[in-house]
Parts: structure tokens; sequence; C-alpha cells
């Protein structure tokens, strides 16, 4: 299977313990985005990165998130301190932008998504 | 901020009814809509992204048309089967190169 990969797929964990999730992306796609997915709700922007360089935050990813991409192939997600609010579903997703001028146009491919639940 | 509204929340067809959705956003700053289908346990998958004022693109069963002027998706799916029960989710891009911002969904079912 060469599409988006994440794990671990489910996480349960105490409150204020910390968690960290994997995503690796499409070989050789070199944009990857995190999203998160609450219920009933569509998923919202996280943050992406450019090869290592994260380029975008959103203000929903507090200080106690943080994502790195060191080699601009897999990235991580960890989350810090869990609060119960922060259970949801992270996404991760890949794109190949070959320029600006294309890359609005360009398919976002995604993964299966890791759950999180804090008690 | 961009606020995407879809409709129906939720719609349940018969097999072989052909059905429509709607996706509706800002007019302005436009630059692209995405379309996906969500199957659960599954990774959402990408079914169109459309770009230009009048766009319509067509896999299989399943066509969106594009309203970038009023700001409206039409996604139609002719002849609906069971296993195109699914979460259908429309995103415009969010005016920045990586921020897709989605709607809550068209849940679909299709019953055999």
């Amino acid at each position: 299977d060469t599409g988006v990969s994440q794990n671990p797929r489910h996480k349960i964990t105490k409150r204020g313990q910390n968690v960290t999730f994997r995503c690796d992306p499409i070989s050789e796609h070199n944009r990857l985005y995190w999203y998160r997915q609450t219920l009933g709700q569509g998923p919202e922007f996280l943050t992406y990165f450019q090869n290592e360089a994260q380029l975008e935050k959103s203000r929903l990813l507090s200080d106690r998130f943080s994502a790195e991409r060191p080699k601009g192939s897999f990235s991580t997600l960890e989350i810090q301190r869990t609060e119960q609010g922060d259970s949801a579903m992270y996404l991760c997703a890949s794109s190949l932008v070959l320029d600006r001028l294309s890359a609005l146009g360009n398919t976002i491919y995604f993964g299966e998504g890791s759950w999180l639940t804090v008690v | 901020i961009l606020n995407v509204e879809q409709s129906p929340q939720s719609l349940h067809v018969q097999e072989g009814d052909s059905t429509n959705f709607t996706c509706s956003f800002p007019s302005s700053n436009f630059y692209a809509l995405h379309w996906y289908r969500w199957e659960t346990a599954k990774s959402p998958e990408a079914l169109f992204v459309m770009t230009l004022n009048g766009d319509e693109k067509k896999k299989g069963r399943i066509s969106a048309t594009l309203n970038t002027k009023e700001g409206y998706s039409y996604l139609y799916i002719k002849g609906s089967q069971p296993e195109d029960s699914a979460t259908y989710l429309c995103a415009p891009n969010g005016g920045s190169q990586g921020n897709l911002i989605f709607g809550k969904g068209t849940k679909l079912s299709v019953k055999p």
C-alpha cells in the first residue's frame, strides 16, 4: 500500500500524559498536512509542511501541540499534557506541489487517521 | 475565515435513485474547491478538485459543477448504489497554500 500511513490508529491515554502520532506520506510528496476532526464537524486544519519547513500553523495548534518533519519525509505530531478536549481523530495528508501556481489545484491525499481518546 | 455550508446534513435514498448535494462558500478570494468521499473506517477519498467557474467534472456515476461567482458547487450521484453510502465533504481552499476549509459534510445512506 503506497498511500498515506498513520500510526497508531487508536490511542487511549490518561489526561496529562503526552502522546505522539506518526505520519508517513506518499513517497515523494513534498507537502504534508495535519488536520483534526471532532464529532459532527468536518476536518479542521492544524498545520502543514513543505519538505521539512513548517509553513503554516492554525490558531487551533496550542502550545501543547508540536509537529515536526525533520528530514522532509515522515512527520510526528506530539500533544503534551493531554486534555479531554484533545479527544479527536488526527488526520494526516500529503500532496505533490511542483510550483506555487498549481499548488491550490493539487489533489491532497489523506490517511485513515489516528483516533485519540483522553480519559 | 471561510464559512462552508453543506446541505442536506443527511440523506436516505433507495438504490437506483439519483441524488445531489450542495456546497456553499464565500465567492470572494476563491482558489479551488475539493470534494471528498469518506467511508467509515477508511481514509477520505479525493473525488474532484475544481478551480474554474463553470467547471464540470465527472467520475463514473458521480459528477460535480462549480459556480464561483455565486459561491456554490453541486455534487450529483446518478443511480445511487449501496456502496455510495458515505459522507461527502467539500472544502474550498482557504486562500493559503495548504489550508482546506471543510464543511460538515452530507451523510448519504443508500438502501438496497
